[in-house]
């Protein structure tokens, strides 16, 4: 139990288009979903918190409209990248925490690898 | 949320316990303390948490010091798919933001 996927796990893309990344809670249901970032050798960076139905949270100095992101059901939110640009090349990774369990961790996604070219 | 402080790399034998030590001295009274591994190019992976007493499941042991400043995750008999990175995050139980720190790279020799 307790899985997260996310899709695509891989995706290049040009310089100034924009990107959908969706993240799934498959067998539980999430209120909250957190977005994250991992450049090479570095440590995962909390870009934003997303709860269901509502607006995002987004930690200093992240950009809220660069990186779009929509949680409209239990078990569905998404990140989008706008107008990528090569230093959004990333692995982005999303988490979940089950709702009304009593439970507080967190189940992470297997990550998306973000390319900009 | 407090700040914890890992050494960045261990090396056990396979088959002996793996203790993977932890700070967090600036820890607050409802902060829990939550163990995670990543694996290369994977998603963290949950292993244990726990507030006060000392945790057991499946995978390891959370040891927490009574005044909560610092904890030992152990594995107990490691292998070699026990390599990873693995984190040690102080987060508040009902509101669970989780700020990663450097993590430990353990690395689980034959």
């Amino acid at each position: 139990g307790a899985v997260v996927s996310q899709h695509p796990s891989r995706v290049i893309c040009k310089s100034g288009t924009s990107v959908k990344i969706e993240c799934r809670s498959l067998d539980f249901q999430a209120t909250t979903m957190f977005w994250y970032r991992q450049f090479p050798k570095q440590s995962l960076m909390l870009m934003a918190t997303s709860n269901e139905g509502s607006k995002a949270t987004y930690e200093q100095g992240v950009e809220k409209d660069k990186f779009l992101i929509n949680h409209a059901s239990l078990t569905l939110s998404t990140l989008t990248v706008t107008s990528a640009h090569p230093e959004d090349s990333s692995f982005y990774i999303c988490s979940a925490r089950p709702a009304g369990t009593g439970s507080y961790e967190q189940y992470f996604g297997p990550g998306t690898r973000l390319t900009v070219t | 949320d407090a700040k914890t402080t890992q050494p960045p790399s261990m090396d056990c034998a396979e088959g002996r316990a793996a203790n993977l030590p932890c700070n967090h001295s600036t820890i607050s009274g409802n902060e829990y303390v939550y163990w995670y591994r990543q694996i290369h190019s994977q998603g963290p992976q949950y292993i244990i948490h726990g507030l006060k007493n000392n945790e057991t499941n499946e995978m390891a042991s959370l040891i927490i010091t009574e005044d909560r400043k610092s904890s030992t995750l152990i594995l107990p008999h490691a292998t070699l798919r026990d390599t990873a990175v693995y984190y040690c995050i102080a987060a508040l139980y009902n509101f669970n933001k989780f700020y990663f720190g450097s993590g430990t790279k353990l690395n689980v020799k034959p």
